[in-house]
């Protein structure tokens, strides 16, 4: 079973700062994706970025940007100049043949 | 942007209540899911559904049961609800797509249900 982790609980960024999340995952599969997933206090599950196990260069979606080193088995998750509407729970996911697996996610609360 | 809606938002009722929480997608997709949120953890897939009458059980174990009578709809049905059943409860919906290629997966506000 693919098992995905997520060692921070919490994060603390300055406002206009840039912050890194880690995720790292365990599988076999030859054929998988990643994806982040940032949840409000709300409670919607909002869709930031998504990188393939095949794809050469690291994903980017205006101010996020994935960092995917596949040796390392490693997808964390860049957000540059950090706003305060970036405060929110963060979720890493794996996915193969459709079916997500989430990992605990990671709060983080941007300062101004 | 995706147009996945579920209602009720809130929902707090008795024990033993029969409950249906209402999910419906306008984006055409084939694939629909359930997950399940406990605050501050992660979610868990209770159900999914690969198209019109497929459903299938998720890697947590669910007293919940869904339907998929129609593409764009996927309720899921609470037969008698117990305290235990307290939880956040997620729809979200992707595209089928050919070969090994993840899709990605679209959600709805969600449903936050409290059994007392």
């Amino acid at each position: 079973a693919q098992k995905i982790t997520q060692t921070q609980p919490g994060m603390f960024v300055q406002e206009k700062e840039a912050v890194t999340l880690d995720c790292t995952y365990d599988t076999s599969d030859p054929s998988y994706g990643l994806f982040w997933y940032k949840q409000p206090s709300s409670g919607e599950m909002i869709f930031l970025i998504y990188q393939g196990s095949y794809d050469q260069q690291n994903a980017t979606e205006g101010r996020y940007s994935l960092n995917f080193q596949k040796a390392r088995k490693s997808a964390n998750l860049v957000i540059s100049a950090s706003q305060l509407g970036d405060s929110a729970m963060y979720f890493c996911a794996f996915t193969s043949y459709g079916k997500l697996t989430f990992g605990q996610g990671t709060i983080l609360t941007v300062h101004p | 942007e995706a147009d996945i809606y579920q209602t009720p938002r809130y929902l707090v009722i008795g024990t033993g209540k029969k409950i249906t929480l209402e999910c419906s997608q306008t984006m055409g997709h084939d694939k629909m899911y359930w997950y399940q949120q406990d605050p501050g953890m992660e979610l868990h897939l209770i159900h999914y559904s690969y198209g019109v009458n497929s459903t299938e059980k998720g890697d947590l174990s669910s007293e919940s049961t869904v339907s998929r009578i129609r593409t764009e709809h996927f309720p899921l049905t609470l037969e008698s609800a117990r305290p235990s059943h307290t939880s956040q409860y997620l729809c979200a919906s992707s595209e089928f797509t050919s070969g090994s290629l993840p899709d990605t997966q679209y959600f709805g506000p969600g449903t936050r249900l409290t059994v007392l």
